[in-house]
């Protein structure tokens, strides 16, 4: 059973770093693109960006590039998000899901992430 | 970059047919592929079309999609409708550069 499993929510204060994690399980995690999806509160959905843990071949949304930082693990089927400096406007549901051509076809449960002073 | 422009809310009664649209601002609606995705309150995304108009299994036929050319949209057209289909909708596609982009998101009320 093919699984994307994202670490807990974190509440964290503005310009603190974080990186949360997402562990695929249940088929070849080399094989397949992990995207990011952010969710503001109350908001739609955006796409942040895609990696290829194969080779960490990396692309980023225009709007997300310099933002943050995407990365994988291949040795332990993991993918991250990190950020070096959190501001406010952070705070948001992030998901990763796994690319099959061009959808996503299976999502992790999120990860809830609180900047607040 | 392109942007996907959905209505903001849209609702029907059940049974009825309701038909949500996704327009592409710019580049060819059928130079690469429309996915549909259904949003639950408190849930993550899940599939309901993939390349424009293909069903994953486990979603019934009551879940089609297409494209039109002419008005340079893909539509999300579900009939029968349910109460359980009640959630957000979301259209996602892509560009030359691989880059993904999600519409706005529609609110489909079944009341």
């Amino acid at each position: 059973e093919v699984q994307l499993v994202q670490s807990g929510a974190e509440v964290k204060k503005p310009g603190e770093s974080l990186k949360i994690s997402c562990k695929g399980s249940g088929y070849s995690f080399t094989s397949y693109w992990i995207g990011w999806v952010r969710q503001m509160p109350g908001k739609g959905l955006e796409w942040m960006g895609i990696i290829y843990p194969g080779d960490s071949d990396t692309r980023y949304s225009p709007s997300f590039q310099g933002q943050v930082t995407i990365s994988a693990d291949k040795s332990i089927s993991t993918a991250y998000l990190q950020w070096s400096s959190l501001k406010a406007s952070d705070t948001a549901m992030y998901y990763c899901a796994r690319r099959l051509s061009s959808s996503f076809d299976y999502w992790g449960q999120g990860t809830l992430v609180t900047v607040s002073s | 970059n392109f942007m996907l422009t959905q209505p903001h809310s849209v609702s029907e009664s059940p049974g009825k047919t309701v038909t949500i649209s996704c327009t592409r601002s710019s580049g060819s609606i059928a130079s690469n592929y429309v996915q549909w995705y259904q949003q639950r309150p408190g849930s993550a995304p899940t599939t309901v079309i993939y390349e424009d108009n293909q069903r994953p299994s486990g979603v019934p036929d009551r879940f089609s999609g297409s494209i039109d050319s002419s008005s340079n949209s893909a539509s999300l057209t579900i009939s029968g409708l349910k109460t359980e289909d009640e959630a957000d909708y979301y259209c996602q596609s892509y560009d030359s550069s691989n880059l993904w982009v999600f519409g706005g998101g529609t609110k489909l009320t079944v009341l």
